[in-house]
């Protein structure tokens, strides 16, 4: 079963525009993450917030973490064609601490026009 | 560093035949996994393995198995492909220490599997 759900589950903006996606799970987590994949290749790790974090910024990315309604949203500024990719977020399954078992959501889909 | 390399990159099946998809990772990485993707899916996990010798199943280990002889390798098997198993197999790695710490996953670039 899913843990994450990405919303939405395709994005298109211009260059220069900000981008933000929402990810919502459903059981008390560790910690979250953000990965992304281009087309045709593996994931790439972007950032982790842990679950005592309300927000961490890496580059460009912003991320938000609200345990209270089980969300988390990436807000990626100032995007480039580069940034076209899918991104999805992961949660280990609440207590899967040493064993990285992560349960991965079904991404978005983001395009950015140049 | 190679990172996780997955071997190989395409592969075609018919019903019934078995294979071997290979991963290897130099990062001496305790913990290893296995993915699929479908569309609209995201990824699900197959197996997954916290040491040598250790290896547990995901949420999707029917018609796979795997063993982890040793730290670098992490090979899955198809005993009897089904087209139900056409997907893309994704191996990830990373560190496992902390009791509440998740590291992060390195991918490899995934083998495209279609059985017919």
């Amino acid at each position: 079963s899913q843990q994450g759900e990405e919303d939405p589950q395709a994005l298109s903006i211009q260059e220069g525009e900000n981008a933000t996606m929402n990810c919502s799970y459903k059981t008390s987590i560790n910690n979250l993450q953000w990965y992304r994949q281009n087309s045709g290749r593996g994931l790439v790790h972007l950032i982790l917030i842990r679950s005592n974090e309300r927000e961490k910024h890496s580059g460009r990315l912003r991320v938000t973490l609200d345990t209270s309604k089980k969300s988390s949203s990436l807000l990626i500024t100032a995007s480039r064609a580069a940034d076209t990719a899918s991104y999805f977020c992961a949660t280990d399954a609440g207590g899967g601490g040493a064993t990285n078992k992560l349960i991965f959501g079904t991404g978005t889909l983001l395009a950015v026009q140049p | 560093n190679a990172g996780v390399t997955q071997t190989p990159k395409f592969q075609v099946l018919k019903t019934g035949q078995s294979m071997t998809l290979q991963c290897a990772q130099d990062m001496n990485h305790e913990y290893m996994s296995w993915y699929r993707q479908d569309p609209g899916m995201g990824l699900r996990l197959i197996h997954y393995s916290v040491g040598a010798g250790i290896t547990d199943q995901g949420e999707v280990p029917n018609g796979y198995n795997v063993s982890r002889s040793t730290t670098e390798d992490f090979p899955l098997r198809l005993l009897s492909a089904a087209p139900s198993q056409t997907s893309v197999y994704f191996c990830a790695s990373s560190y496992s220490r902390s009791s509440s710490y998740n590291s992060p996953l390195h991918f490899g670039n995934g083998t495209r599997l279609t059985v017919t």
